[in-house]
């Protein structure tokens, strides 16, 4: 069945660390990639998306992502993390249909 | 703009027993869709609706109905509830699914017992 994947279920890291949490579908052809966040008691909010063009995307505080198409995959990176990144994150794909589909979530922990 | 609101917040229900959840959102968006949120399931896509009058099935539709008779109402209904659904559910908005930028509501967590 066609579907997202994030394999990492838990990440934990110190402040500074780098991040890059892995996600992969299973769609062909022509897709639109998208990562949420929730913050703790909080609701979705996005974080950035892929259309088209450059395959490097830049979202909101200092998160990006990187489309390869070969690979199949939308992995989220950010160079150091911070304590206020401590959150759950969602990878989500639209292909041609109206759906969304996100992915199970990565849960974050930062310690100072 | 009050964004996408849902009610209610909190609700206890007894297997069998039925209810519906409410969504509503003010921002003339056509695109509008249902998820359930389960503790390493992530989000999971219920029902979903193009516009008015149109709905279509997401991944788990199955005990849930929903319909769309106006942009801004899309209510979930739960027929005959079972301690499966046990979740939190939530609502979300957008122009198209395709323009990114989803606007989710607050959220409903539902407890069946």
């Amino acid at each position: 069945a066609q579907s997202v994947s994030q394999h990492n279920h838990h990440v934990i890291l110190s402040e500074a660390a780098s991040l890059e949490l892995g996600c992969n579908y299973s769609y062909g052809g022509t897709v639109n990639l998208f990562w949420y966040v929730q913050y703790p008691g909080q609701h979705l909010q996005l974080l950035l998306k892929y259309f088209s063009g450059d395959p490097l995307v830049k979202g909101i505080k200092g998160f990006e992502a990187e489309f390869i198409k070969s690979k199949f995959s939308f992995n989220l990176r950010k160079p150091s993390v911070q304590w206020s990144d401590t959150a759950e994150y969602f990878c989500a794909v639209n292909k041609d249909t109206d759906k969304l589909i996100f992915g199970t979530g990565t849960r974050l922990q930062v310690f100072p | 703009n009050a964004g996408v609101t849902q009610t209610p917040k909190f609700q206890v229900l007894k297997t069998g027993q039925s209810m519906t959840l409410q969504c509503a959102q003010d921002m003339n968006h056509e695109y509008m869709s249902w998820y359930r949120q389960d503790p390493g399931m992530g989000l999971r896509l219920i029902h979903y609706s193009v516009g008015a009058g149109i709905t279509d099935q997401g991944e788990v539709p199955n005990g849930y109905n929903v319909s769309r008779s106006t942009t801004e109402d899309f209510p979930l209904r739960l027929l005959s509830a079972a301690p499966s659904q046990t979740s939190v559910y939530f609502c979300a908005s957008s122009y198209g699914a395709s323009e990114g930028k989803q606007f989710f509501g607050p959220g409903t967590r539902l407890t069946v017992l």
